[in-house]
C-alpha cells in the first residue's frame, strides 16, 4: 500500500509571496492533519480535515488555511509567508486513532 | 494545563547499551499514546499505539510500556541505525499532541 505523500519536497519563497503545499493520504484514509515543524517548537498541530470539513484547528494565524477534497486529498495554503514561516510542513493521514506520516515539505522562505 | 514533555532531551548510548526513554503527559480523558522515530529530514515513522495503563507493545528492539502518568520506550542492545529522534504523542478529546522528542545517537 502506498504512504502518504507530499508534493513538493523542497520550496524556496521569498517574504509576503503564497504557497500551497499538497497531500495524499494512504488510500482509505478520510481524514488529513497537517503539522508545522520547527527547531524551536517542535511537532505544532496547524488543522485536521475529514470527509472535505475541518475538524480541528490548532492555534494559528488565518494566513494558514487549508482544504480537502473528494477523493481525500488535501492542500495547505499559507499567505502572505514571513521569515518565521520557514518550517517541515507535515501531512499525516489516519483511520482511527493511529496517523501515519508522510515525508513532508521543506519551506524556506526568504 | 495539558501537556506533554519527553526525557531525556538527548541521550548517547554505545552499541549494546540497554536503556530507556521516557514520556510523561498530564491529559484528561487519554484515548491513546503514540511512539514515532523521526530521522533527519523526513517524516515521523509509526512504532507503536497503547490505549491503557499496564500494555505493553515490542517490536525489534523496542518495548513500549504505558501506566496512568507516563509511558517509557525501552531499547535493548541497541545498533547504530536506531539513532533517530524518538517523538511521543498523546491523543485525548479532540487533541493530538506531540512531546519535544528524545534525540538518541547510538554509538559503534
Amino acid at each position: 500500500k502506498a504512504g502518504v505523500t507530499q508534493t513538493p519536497r523542497y520550496l524556496i519563497k521569498t517574504r509576503g509571496q503564497q504557497v500551497t503545499l499538497s497531500c495524499s493520504p494512504i488510500s482509505g484514509h478520510r481524514s488529513v492533519s497537517w503539522y508545522q515543524q520547527t527547531p524551536g517548537q517542535g511537532l505544532q498541530f496547524l488543522f485536521e480535515y475529514f470527509s472535505e470539513t475541518q475538524r480541528n484547528k490548532g492555534n494559528f494565524p488565518g494566513r494558514f488555511s487549508g482544504r480537502q477534497f473528494s477523493n481525500s486529498r488535501s492542500e495547505m495554503n499559507v499567505s502572505t509567508l514571513e521569515l518565521g514561516d520557514s518550517a517541515l510542513y507535515l501531512c499525516a493521514s489516519s483511520i482511527g486513532d493511529t496517523q501515519y506520516f508522510g515525508p513532508g515539505t521543506r519551506l524556506t522562505v526568504l | 494545563e495539558d501537556q506533554v514533555t519527553q526525557s531525556p532531551e538527548a541521550l548517547r548510548l554505545q552499541e549494546g547499551e540497554s536503556s530507556s526513554l521516557n514520556c510523561s503527559y498530564t491529559v484528561s480523558g487519554l484515548r491513546g499514546l503514540f511512539w514515532y522515530r523521526q530521522d533527519p529530514g523526513k517524516g515521523p515513522e509509526f512504532l507503536f499505539t497503547l490505549y491503557s495503563a499496564g500494555e505493553e507493545k515490542e517490536k525489534e528492539r523496542l518495548k513500549a510500556t504505558l501506566t496512568k502518568k507516563e509511558s517509557f520506550l525501552h531499547i535493548t542492545a541497541p545498533k547504530p541505525e536506531d539513532s533517530a529522534t524518538y517523538l511521543c504523542a498523546v491523543n485525548y478529546g479532540q487533541n493530538f499532541v506531540f512531546g519535544p522528542g528524545t534525540r538518541l545517537s547510538v554509538l559503534p
